[in-house]
C-alpha cells in the first residue's frame, strides 16, 4: 500500500517549457487535489476532483491544467512554465461523500525550479 | 468567511518546553478541526483532529483545546523535543465539503 505517489520528485525547467505532474492513490479514495507550497503562503489549492469525471478549480488555478484520468490518477500540468511556478507541488486524496470528513493524505511532493 | 488565521508564524522553543499554536476560523459551520505535521522534505501528515463536541483531544504528546465561542483552536505540544521539530498547519472543514481551509503554517524549532 503506497499511499499518494508523485512523480517526478525533482525538476528544473526554463520558461516556457511545458511539463505533466503525476499523482496517483491506491487507497480508492474519491477526491483529489493539487496544491502548492511557498514560503509564508502555506498550502495553496490549485484544482481538485471530487470524483472521477470531475474537475473543479481551486485559490490558484491559472496557469496549470488538470487531468483526472481514472479513479487512482490525477494529473497536473503546465502548458507553459513561468518562474512564478516555482514552487513545492502536492497531491492529495481523500474519501468523500455526505457522511464524510475530508482526512486528506499527502504525497512526497514534487519540488519544481522554472529558471 | 473561508480563512483559517494561523499564529505565530514561527516559534523556538527549549528541549521540554510547551509550544502552543493558535488558529481562528469565521465560518460558525467548520466543525471538523485537523492538525497536520510536516517534516522538511515530506508531505503534510493528519496529527490529530477536532470536532466541536468536545473542548480538548489529547493523543500522546499533543493536545488540540477548542473554544468554539471564540471560534478559536489551539495545539499544544507537551514536553517538546527536537524531533517535533516542523511545519504545523491547522485546517477547518465540514461534513460533506469537498476542501480544508488551511491555516499559512507554523515553523516550529525546538532547540536541544
Amino acid at each position: 500500500n503506497a499511499g499518494v505517489t508523485q512523480t517526478p520528485k525533482f525538476q528544473v525547467l526554463k520558461t516556457g517549457q511545458s511539463m505533466t505532474l503525476q499523482c496517483a492513490q491506491d487507497m480508492n479514495h474519491n477526491s483529489m487535489y493539487w496544491y502548492r507550497q511557498d514560503p509564508g503562503m502555506g498550502l495553496r489549492l490549485i484544482y481538485y476532483s471530487a470524483s472521477e469525471g470531475t474537475t473543479d478549480k481551486g485559490e490558484v488555478p491559472n496557469g496549470y491544467n488538470v487531468s483526472r484520468l481514472n479513479k487512482r490518477e490525477f494529473s497536473l500540468r503546465l502548458e507553459s512554465a513561468a518562474p512564478s511556478q516555482t514552487s513545492v507541488y502536492f497531491c492529495a486524496s481523500t474519501v468523500s461523500g455526505a457522511g464524510a470528513y475530508n482526512e486528506q493524505f499527502f504525497g512526497p511532493g514534487t519540488r519544481l525550479t522554472v529558471l | 468567511q473561508q480563512q483559517v488565521k494561523q499564529s505565530p508564524q514561527s516559534l523556538i522553543v527549549q528541549k521540554g518546553g510547551i509550544p502552543i499554536i493558535n488558529c481562528a476560523y469565521e465560518n460558525t459551520a467548520f466543525d471538523y478541526f485537523p492538525w497536520y505535521q510536516q517534516f522538511p522534505g515530506k508531505g503534510p501528515a493528519l496529527l490529530i483532529a477536532i470536532r466541536p463536541d468536545v473542548s480538548e483531544k489529547k493523543e500522546g504528546r499533543f493536545t488540540i483545546s477548542f473554544n468554539k465561542s471564540a471560534k478559536q483552536f489551539s495545539l499544544h505540544i507537551m514536553d517538546s523535543q527536537p524531533g517535533d521539530s516542523a511545519t504545523y498547519f491547522c485546517a477547518a472543514s465540514m461534513m460533506g465539503f469537498q476542501k480544508l481551509v488551511f491555516g499559512t503554517g507554523t515553523r516550529l524549532l525546538v532547540s536541544p
